[in-house]
């Protein structure tokens, strides 16, 4: 079946640039998505990639897939007090009716420090 | 910008009682999602549903839970008899589909099952 995995805590100090890194085992993975989670509150989508790329840059957030070794990465540069919160990576997987689902790894917890 | 609301916020319930959550995906969005997230744990896939029926729905998703869209709008995940393990997050995200699959996710419902 499907795994995601992350590493579950990385500090960084303000300023600095932030990598967090997401390994996955289905390689039949469409896209692969990046979601921010702050205390309290739900999933923000941040950014995704389709599978058939390897890079994607959005301002401040570059995503490299690597898909031979079936490994993602998150990079924020110039990381700020307010990226503070836990970053999900997930895969998406076509769902046999249609549409698709989201299998999410366990979270990285991002603490930026002045 | 359109968005998924959730209602409630936060929902406390004795155990063996029904509870419902509702969600309103994004209006020209054609698919539907319940995800859950127990407390330090993954966010899990339950089901998706398009077209009225369900697409797929998870192992964790048995008799006890069931979806419906009883209306233009609204998107509703019911369990018929909570129990303890039920306490978690419960997260709806919607797609637009046509081979537009991002999910945006509410801001989820807080279930505590006592």
């Amino acid at each position: 079946g499907e795994d995601v995995e992350q590493s579950l805590f990385l500090s960084v100090r303000e300023g600095d640039s932030s990598v967090i890194n997401c390994t996955y085992t289905d390689s039949s993975s469409t896209y692969l998505y990046w979601y921010k989670q702050e205390p309290g509150a739900g999933l923000q989508l941040l950014t995704y990639i389709f599978s058939n790329m390897d890079m994607k840059q959005d301002q401040r957030l570059t995503v490299l897939l690597n898909k031979k070794d079936k490994h993602l990465s998150l990079r924020i540069a110039d990381t700020q007090t307010g990226d503070s919160a836990i970053y999900f990576c997930a895969e998406s997987m076509k769902s046999r009716g249609g549409g698709n689902k989201l299998t999410f790894g366990t979270g990285t917890q991002l603490k930026v420090e002045l | 910008e359109p968005e998924v609301t959730q209602t409630p916020s936060h929902q406390v319930t004795q155990m063996g009682q029904e509870v419902i959550l509702r969600c309103v995906p994004i209006s020209n969005h054609l698919y539907f999602y319940w995800y859950r997230q127990i407390l330090g744990q993954k966010v899990e896939f339950l089901v998706s549903f398009y077209n009225n029926e369900i697409s797929e729905k998870s192992e964790i998703f048995d008799d006890q839970f069931s979806v419906e869209r009883p209306d233009g709008s609204n998107f509703t995940l019911k369990i018929r008899s909570t129990k303890l393990e039920d306490s978690a997050m419960y997260f709806c995200a919607s797609s637009e589909g046509r081979a537009r699959e991002t999910q945006y996710f509410g801001p989820g419902t807080r279930l505590l099952v006592l």
